[in-house]
């Protein structure tokens, strides 16, 4: 059974890098058949992509968000990972990584558990 | 890019059908058959109920269906149970890799 798993620290201050890593169990993070991504959710709000990684290294970025932030994976840990620069209390949010089928409909079928980060002094 | 529009809520009693739309654009929406819908109770993560606009995943029961016209989606869901009630969003392939959401409908089983 695919799993995945968030982790970092749950407090950032403000101007800060947020670093975030989600660890996947069941498949391999290699597996030619799936993107990997990363999605977010202010308290009280909607969701936004934030954006996704081919296991070889091909990313994608929402164009709002692209100027801060760096996804990537390393396949000997399984794991891919988030970096957003430079954040503010509007960073402030639940952050959940996903699978997302290359093969159709640029949808996350599996998603984290989530982790709440907030940025505050 | 902007988020795709929802309304805020939607409600419908037990037994009942209800429709919640999604608007986007001819960016999104209207020039993709990649709509999917999301289903989120109160502190869990989003589950996927729909994908490439009427497709359900293994496991969801068929009276949760999808639909497209121009660039609007719409999720039907149909026999409303009390477990139906949470939130739905909404999302579009957008181009360039890229992908938007809606901001959320909260459908409650009166």
């Amino acid at each position: 059974q695919l799993q995945l798993q968030e982790s970092g620290p749950g407090l950032v201050k403000p101007s800060e890098t947020l670093s975030l890593t989600c660890t996947v169990s069941g498949d391999s993070i290699s597996n030619s058949n799936f993107y990997w991504g990363w999605i977010r959710q202010p308290p009280g709000k909607g969701l936004e992509w934030i954006g996704s990684i081919y296991y070889v290294g091909g990313t994608y970025y929402n164009p709002s968000l692209k100027s801060r932030v760096t996804i990537s994976v390393d396949t000997s840990k399984n794991q891919f990972s988030l970096k957003l620069s430079s954040v503010t209390a509007a960073d402030t949010a639940v952050y959940y990584c996903g699978r997302r089928p290359v093969w159709s409909g640029y949808h996350f079928d599996y998603w984290g558990q989530g982790i709440l980060v907030t940025v505050s002094s | 890019q902007s988020a795709l529009t929802q309304p805020p809520s939607a409600s419908g009693s037990p037994g009942q059908s209800v429709t919640i739309s999604c608007t986007g654009t001819s960016s999104d929406i209207g020039g993709y058959n990649y709509v999917s819908w999301y289903q989120q109770h109160p502190g869990k993560a989003p589950k996927l109920m729909i994908y490439e606009v009427n497709k359900r995943p293994s496991g969801v029961p068929d009276r949760f269906s999808g639909s497209k016209s121009g660039n609007t989606a719409s999720l039907t869901v149909s026999g409303l149970q009390a477990e139906d009630e949470a939130d739905y969003y909404c999302s579009s392939y957008a181009g360039s890799n890229t992908v938007l959401f809606g901001g959320g409908t909260k459908l409650t089983v009166l």
